[in-house]
C-alpha cells in the first residue's frame, strides 16, 4: 500500500556540522508534510511542516524542502547539536484538514558525535 | 500553547485485565483526537481517530471491542486497553490538533507493560 519511507535509518554527524534527513512517499494525494523529533522514551515533538503547494520552508535551524517531482521530503538542520541527537520522522496527511491521522516513515536516528 | 498530556505515564498490569490511558488537550479544544501505537525501535502507527460526541474510528487490524475509545468532551479523549495480553505491550500515543489547523501534538506517551 502507499506509506512515507526513510532511506537511511540511521545519521551520525559530527556536532556543528550540518545533517541532511531523507523521506521518499509514494502517495501522491498527499498535500502536507510533517518532521517530528522524539527522544527516548517521549512523544514526538513538532519541528516544521510544509504544504505541498511549497518546495521550501525555513525554521530556526531547520529547513523542509519538498520535491513533488520525485515525491522526496528532506529535513536540514544546521550547525548540530547534541540536543539534536533523536530519532526524525516525517509524517504525511493526504487529506489534509486536521481531521485525519498521520501516516509515518520509518524514522532515522540523528547521533550527533562530539 | 497546544499542550497535550496522558496518564499514565507508564503502567503495569496482569495478563486479562484491562487499563485506561488519559489524553487531555490542556489549553485549547480538540473535536478530533488520534491514538497511536508504537513498538520499541518501530514508527508510530495510527490506531483510531477519536471524534467527540460520536463514534470512534478505527483502522484496519485494530479490533474496536478491544480498544475502546471514548471522547467525552473537547479536552479528553480515554483508550481502553480489555483484557491486555502481553502482545499489547507498546508504547501508546495521543495526539490533538486545534480547530482549522492541521498540524497535530503529540502526548508525552504511556509506556504499558502486559505481564
Amino acid at each position: 500500500g502507499e506509506s512515507v519511507g526513510l532511506h537511511l535509518p540511521t545519521l551520525s554527524v559530527q556536532e556543528g556540522d550540518n545533517s541532511i534527513i531523507n523521506c521518499a512517499y509514494s502517495n501522491s494525494a498527499s498535500d502536507y508534510f510533517i518532521w517530528y523529533k522524539q527522544e527516548s522514551g517521549k512523544g514526538p515533538q513538532f519541528i516544521i511542516d510544509i504544504r505541498s503547494n511549497m518546495d521550501k520552508r525555513q525554521g530556526q535551524r531547520v529547513t523542509v524542502l519538498l520535491n513533488k517531482t520525485v515525491k522526496h521530503l528532506s529535513l536540514q538542520i544546521a550547525a548540530t547539536q547534541p540536543g539534536d541527537s533523536a530519532v526524525y520522522f516525517c509524517a504525511e496527511n493526504a487529506r489534509g484538514g486536521g481531521a485525519d491521522g498521520l501516516t509515518f516513515g520509518k524514522g532515522t536516528h540523528l547521533i550527533i558525535q562530539p | 500553547g497546544a499542550v497535550v498530556s496522558q496518564h499514565p505515564s507508564r503502567v503495569i498490569c496482569k495478563s486479562g485485565t484491562s487499563v485506561k490511558i488519559e489524553c487531555r488537550s490542556l489549553d485549547f479544544q480538540a473535536t478530533t483526537m488520534f491514538w497511536y501505537r508504537q513498538f520499541p525501535k518501530q514508527s508510530l502507527m495510527l490506531m483510531a481517530t477519536s471524534n467527540e460526541g460520536s463514534k470512534a474510528t478505527y483502522e484496519q487490524g485494530v479490533e474496536k471491542d478491544k480498544f475502546l475509545i471514548n471522547h467525552a468532551s473537547l479536552t479528553l479523549s480515554t483508550l481502553t486497553v480489555t483484557s491486555a495480553h502481553p502482545e499489547d505491550s507498546s508504547f501508546y500515543i495521543c495526539s490533538a490538533g486545534q480547530a482549522r489547523q492541521e498540524t497535530q501534538y503529540f502526548g508525552p506517551g504511556t509506556r504499558l507493560l502486559v505481564l
